[in-house]
């Protein structure tokens, strides 16, 4: 079966350029998480949905950073303009809903430089 | 908000070992992963474990809910176990939020 994927793996862009990221979650699960990962901060989760509602955008760190789920195989996460702080591993994450919390599947996730 | 604290930081250990890797967590817990991040950057979800004891071949995990804990076992590690394994935990109150937060990680490196 296939798991998450995400596309690009990698992505090299200037300061104030508009980066789109793009993920596809396991056929069938209904949860859908965006996280990222820095040095500095470590694993930190953006934003989630389920059922292709947004259900938590709090971890979202500006305006600049929005997050749209049009339906239940594909979201995008989009930087616009984007920083060199931005730079980070973007990844991907889904979950099947079930009694209780299920495990989450991540991505290979996305190399962003910033330049 | 709750608190992931993993130990130790690294870890070298010699092809054949045993380890035991420790996550606390300043609350109680309904959810509780263990990952795995190997050296490429894949994030490889191990167990998922928010009470009790579970085992996949070379690798065990248990949680004790109750004294906010759980330990992730490794044995006769093998130099494809190095990376950094990560705890995560969603809080035990207020309704199911599916947030995981990750603790700081343990860096592992198996050599052979």
């Amino acid at each position: 079966d296939a798991g998450v994927i995400q596309s690009p793996r990698h992505e090299v862009t200037e300061m104030g350029q508009e980066v789109t990221l793009r993920c596809k979650p396991i056929s069938g699960h209904d949860y859908l998480f965006w996280y990222r990962q820095t040095m500095m901060r470590g694993l930190e989760l953006l934003i989630y949905f389920n059922n292709n509602v947004p259900i938590d955008d709090s971890g979202m760190p500006e305006d600049r950073f929005s997050a749209k789920m049009p339906n239940a195989s594909f979201s995008t996460l989009k930087i616009q303009p984007s920083e060199p702080r931005d730079s980070a591993v973007y990844f991907c994450a889904s979950s099947l809903a079930g009694k209780g919390n299920q495990p989450q599947h991540f991505g290979d996730g996305t190399r962003l430089s910033i330049l | 908000g709750i608190q992931v604290e993993q130990s130790p930081p690294d870890l070298i250990l010699q092809e054949g070992a045993n380890s035991t890797l420790r996550c606390n967590f300043s609350d109680s817990v309904n959810n509780l992963q263990w990952f795995h991040q190997n050296p490429w950057g894949q994030l490889i979800n191990l167990f998922y474990i928010p009470s009790g004891t579970k085992q996949n071949g070379r690798l065990s995990a248990t949680t004790v809910a109750t004294e906010r804990y759980s330990l992730l076992y490794i044995s006769s590690s093998q130099t494809t176990d190095s990376g950094v394994y990560f705890c995560a935990v969603e809080r035990g109150y207020g309704g199911a939020t599916n947030k995981l937060i990750f603790g700081t990680g343990t860096l592992l490196a198996v050599q052979p």
